[in-house]
């Protein structure tokens, strides 16, 4: 079956610019995950979804970072006024709810760079 | 803040060395312990999921033992190959049971 996507692969954008970046995960997965992978270091989370809701956001860096999950399936992660050290892989994953020992399954992440 | 290390950061070996690398997280409120293999341009993959202090998990070549008590994970690789180069990473789970918490991973290279 299909495996978590993510849009797009790559994103190159300038300071001070608005991004989004879409993930779907896989179908009928309730539970989202976003991460954020610098260069370095390992994926640092962002925030978690349990269907529409965001169930914990408090990775969110800051202010110019949101997410969605409006229908609980695909979800946009937003960045508004983007800054240099913004640049990472952001990864999605999903797991069922049923899933033991919470079991996640990643896309292929978004390389984002801002210059 | 949960602190999970891995060692080394990275690693040049021959084909067909063996070789492992470290995991250590917190003993307290430990509830699973997962390792994924992360190739470039690649989605990480799941390669195993540790749960009980003493478990020891084999997938072909590659196999990882877990000691809950003093808070470490050994990955092993066998005979490696080429194909084995990529990114491991471990991730705490603890007893809360949502969010992981990942190390910084191993990068490991092996050389024809």
């Amino acid at each position: 079956g299909a495996g978590v996507s993510q849009t797009p692969s790559n994103k190159v954008t300038e300071k001070g610019k608005y991004v989004e970046l879409r993930c779907d995960p896989i179908s009928g997965h309730t539970a989202l995950y976003w991460y954020r992978q610098s260069l370095g270091q390992g994926p640092e989370f962002l925030i978690y979804f349990q269907g529409t809701g965001a169930a914990d956001d408090s990775g969110l860096p800051n202010d110019r970072f949101f997410a969605v999950r409006p229908e609980g399936s695909v979800s946009t992660l937003k960045i508004q006024r983007t800054e240099r050290g913004d640049s990472a892989v952001y990864l999605c994953a999903s797991s069922s709810r049923q899933a033991p020992y919470n079991e996640q399954f990643f896309g292929p992440g978004t390389r984002l760079t801002v210059l | 803040i949960l602190n999970v290390e891995q060692s080394p950061q990275s690693l040049h070996v021959q084909e067909g060395d063996s070789t492992n690398f470290t995991c250590s997280f917190p003993s307290s409120n430990f509830y699973a312990l997962h390792w994924y293999r992360w190739e470039t341009a690649k989605s990480p993959e799941a390669l195993f999921v540790m749960t009980l202090n003493g478990d020891e998990k084999k997938k072909g070549r590659i196999s990882a033992t877990l000691n809950t008590k003093e808070g470490y994970s050994y990955l092993y690789i066998k005979g490696s190959q080429p194909e084995d180069s990529a990114t491991y990473l471990c991730a705490f789970l603890n007893n809360a049971g949502n969010m992981l918490t990942f190390g910084g991973g191993t990068r490991l290279m092996v050389k024809p």
